[in-house]
């Protein structure tokens, strides 16, 4: 299985403001999902990071607010732009092979903004 | 698009006793159903998965069961430890490699 990793794990920010948040995967993946998780809920997608290409957004969701980047099959970004205390939430990363199902999940990025 | 529902939300057992999860989908079209565990403040883990081709698929004291018909798949734990204590998403998904939509979660409550 991949091993996911997120930078950073966790940020207070003031609203107005962006923050970017890496993942990292220790091996190509040919999938790798973006999701928000939001206090006591499931998971929500947000997009799928394509490699080369623009990301796929989810009804809800666009680019101008959460620009991604995937230059390459191990590492993605996600951009939270223009902050807003409703942003507050847990962003995950995932990842999975092309031609597998398994999808893995980075630790995560706790986000605040005040 | 897909949706999942999971019930219930939450879930008491005693330990030792068995705990049973149940995920609908609405897209036939799916043929991947993952189970997650997450524990408070960490990262959602696959536990166990099936896809559309396989009835059942059992690990050690997990099962789940997938019934194409009526668009259902269960999560059986059976010996019910306080490790189990957790938060599980079900999920669906139409295709290797495709995203996934996730139930609501259930809060699983293992009481020594």
């Amino acid at each position: 299985s991949a091993v996911i990793s997120q930078k950073p794990s966790r940020d207070i920010c003031q609203r107005g403001t962006s923050l970017t948040i890496q993942c990292q995967v220790d091996s190509q993946v040919t999938m790798m999902f973006w999701y928000r998780q939001q206090p006591g809920q499931s998971l929500t997608l947000i997009a799928t990071a394509n490699q080369g290409s623009e990301a796929t957004y989810e009804s809800g969701f666009v680019i101008d607010k959460f620009p991604i980047s995937r230059p390459n099959l191990t590492f993605s970004t996600l951009t939270v732009s223009n902050m807003s205390p409703e942003d507050s939430s847990i962003y995950l990363c995932s990842g999975g092979q092309g031609g597998s199902y398994e999808q893995y999940f980075g630790p995560g990025t706790r986000l605040t903004v005040t | 698009g897909e949706n999942v529902e999971q019930h219930p939300s939450t879930l008491s057992v005693q330990e030792g006793d068995s705990a049973v999860i149940k995920c609908t989908y609405s897209d036939s079209a799916s043929n991947y159903f993952p189970w997650y565990k997450q524990e408070l403040g960490k990262r959602p883990q696959l536990i166990i998965d099936i896809r559309s081709n396989v009835g059942e698929k059992k690990d050690q004291r997990i099962a789940v069961t997938l019934n194409k018909t009526a668009k259902h798949f269960s999560l059986h734990i059976t010996e019910t430890q306080p490790e189990d204590s957790a938060v599980y998403f079900c999920a669906a998904s139409g295709a290797a490699g495709n995203k996934l939509t996730f139930g609501g979660g259930t809060r699983v409550l293992v009481k020594p």
